[in-house]
């Protein structure tokens, strides 16, 4: 069965700090991988995505994630975070079937910058 | 132009009550989709029209109704909902289902509440 997990439901983090939310997924079929982002009372945003090409995917607001096709893993990175960055976050796949795409959204991570 | 628009933003309707959220999307996307959510956990996938037709409908109580009246516009029918339908409605666009372009474009949600 296709899944996908994010490891931690809450990480609290000190502004300008490094941070780090985990996701891993699992499929038998080929994937593409995604990060959105969700400000409170608002619609889901776009971070990054991989497609194919370079495993290092660099994205908006200073964001960044690996693809680890080994490890099933694709963990979003960000080495300054500010207050602003406070929000949901959710890994989501993309499983790839001869019918079309479905996106499968991991639980989320609720980051929380404090000052 | 990049955008998902969404209305009502907020909706609060009894359970006897017949309304409909509408989203509309200016990007030439010829998929689109009703997701969902409630608090504190991710979009749950309703429904996917792909080229104005119904492609998926994961199981959705009946009285919920889509509609594509074209390649722009997208509505949800409401009839008779439980309080438990109450949650945010979102909408979201993509050039193909296959996604192998790139991403879902979200709006900013309907919050709907059932009395």
């Amino acid at each position: 069965a296709q899944s996908v997990t994010q490891l931690d439901s809450q990480v609290p983090v000190f502004e300008e700090a490094p941070v780090e939310l985990r996701c891993n997924y699992s499929s038998s079929v080929s994937v593409y991988l995604f990060w959105y982002v969700q400000y409170p009372n608002q619609g889901l945003q776009l971070l990054l995505k991989y497609l194919s090409g370079s495993t290092l995917v660099k994205g908006i607001n200073g964001f960044e994630a690996e693809f680890n096709k080994s490890q099933t893993s694709f963990h979003l990175r960000k080495p300054s975070v500010h207050i602003s960055d406070t929000a949901e976050y959710f890994c989501a796949v993309c499983m790839i079937y001869n019918q079309g795409g479905k996106l499968i959204f991991g639980q989320g991570t609720e980051l929380s910058v404090k000052p | 132009d990049t955008e998902v628009t969404q209305t009502p933003k907020h909706l609060v309707m009894g359970m006897t009550n017949k309304k409909s959220l509408k989203c509309e999307q200016h990007m030439g996307h010829r998929a689109m989709y009703w997701y969902k959510q409630k608090a504190k956990k991710p979009p749950e996938l309703m429904f996917v029209y792909s080229y104005e037709k119904l492609s998926i409908n994961e199981s959705v109580p009946s009285r919920f109704s889509p509609e594509c009246p074209n390649s722009s516009l997208l509505n949800l029918h409401l009839h008779a909902l439980q309080p438990e339908d109450s949650a945010l409605y979102l909408c979201a666009s993509s050039q193909e289902r296959r996604l192998n372009t790139g991403e879902l474009f979200f709006g900013e949600g309907s919050r709907l509440t059932v009395l």
